[in-house]
C-alpha cells in the first residue's frame, strides 16, 4: 500500500521559516494536501493542489512538490501556527495521509 | 455557511456495531462526497471510506471494508458510517469530511467536529 512519510517534529523561532517535507514514491506526479491540526479541534486545509491556499488561509503558508518530496512551507512562522501537520494524497482510489509533524515555535 | 454537525460521543462494548451521523448543511448535498477518517489517541489520521452524496456509491478503505459501511439519506441531509465488530482500537475520535465530486484533487474543506467513540468493557 503506499505510504507518506513525515518527520515527527520540526522547531522554528518566531518570524523564522518553517520547512516541512512529505516523502512518498513518485509523490511529484499527485495532487498533495496539507492539513493544520490544534490540540483538540478537528483538522483544517491549508494547502490543496499542492500549492494552491484555501481562502481564509494567510499568504505565508505554501506548497510546493518535486520529484518524491512535497514540501509545506510557512514563511515568517507565528506561535499561533504551533500545530500538527498532516499531508495527504490519493493514490489507486485510496486516501493516505502522512504520519504528522509536530510543529513547535521557541 | 457550510456545516458538517456529526453526533454525539459513544461508548460502546467489543464486538458491538457504533453508528456515527453526519448532517451536512449550507450547500447542495449531492454536488459532494462525504468522506470518513478517523484518529486514534495521539496517532495519525486514517481514511475509512467516502460515499458519493449524489448517487450512494460507496467505496473504502481495504483496513475496514469488512466492518463498514457508509449510507446517506438525501432529504435530511445526513450520511452515516457504521463500523462493526468494534474492537479496543477502534477507540478514537471519528470526523466526516466534504469532498466536491468528479475532482481531480480529494480536497477535505470542511469536516465535522468529531465524534469519540469509546471501546471498553
Amino acid at each position: 500500500s503506499y505510504e507518506l512519510t513525515q518527520p515527527p517534529s520540526v522547531s522554528v523561532s518566531p518570524g523564522q521559516t518553517a520547512t516541512i517535507t512529505c516523502s512518498g514514491n513518485h509523490l511529484g506526479d499527485k495532487y498533495v494536501s496539507w492539513y493544520q491540526q490544534k490540540p483538540g479541534q478537528s483538522p483544517v486545509l491549508v494547502i490543496y493542489q499542492t500549492s494552491k491556499r484555501p481562502s481564509g488561509i494567510p499568504e505565508r503558508f505554501s506548497g510546493s512538490s518535486s520529484g518524491n518530496t512535497a514540501t509545506l512551507t510557512i514563511s515568517g512562522t507565528q506561535a499561533m501556527e504551533e500545530a500538527d501537520y498532516y499531508c495527504q494524497a490519493w493514490d489507486s482510489s485510496t486516501i493516505v495521509f502522512g504520519g504528522g509533524t509536530k510543529l513547535t515555535v521557541l | 455557511q457550510v456545516q458538517l454537525l456529526q453526533s454525539g460521543a459513544e461508548m460502546k462494548r467489543p464486538g458491538a456495531s457504533v453508528t456515527v451521523s453526519c448532517k451536512a448543511s449550507g450547500y447542495i448535498f449531492s454536488d459532494y462526497a462525504i468522506h470518513w477518517v478517523r484518529q486514534a489517541p495521539g496517532q495519525r489520521l486514517e481514511w475509512m471510506g467516502w460515499i458519493n452524496g449524489g448517487n450512494g456509491n460507496t467505496k473504502f478503505s481495504q483496513k475496514f471494508q469488512d466492518r463498514i459501511n457508509i449510507t446517506r439519506d438525501t432529504s435530511a441531509t445526513t450520511a452515516y458510517m457504521q463500523l462493526s465488530s468494534l474492537r479496543f482500537d477502534d477507540t478514537g475520535i471519528y470526523y466526516c469530511a466534504r469532498v466536491a465530486l468528479y475532482t481531480r484533487s480529494p480536497d477535505f474543506d470542511y469536516w465535522g467536529q468529531g465524534t469519540l467513540v469509546t471501546v471498553s468493557t
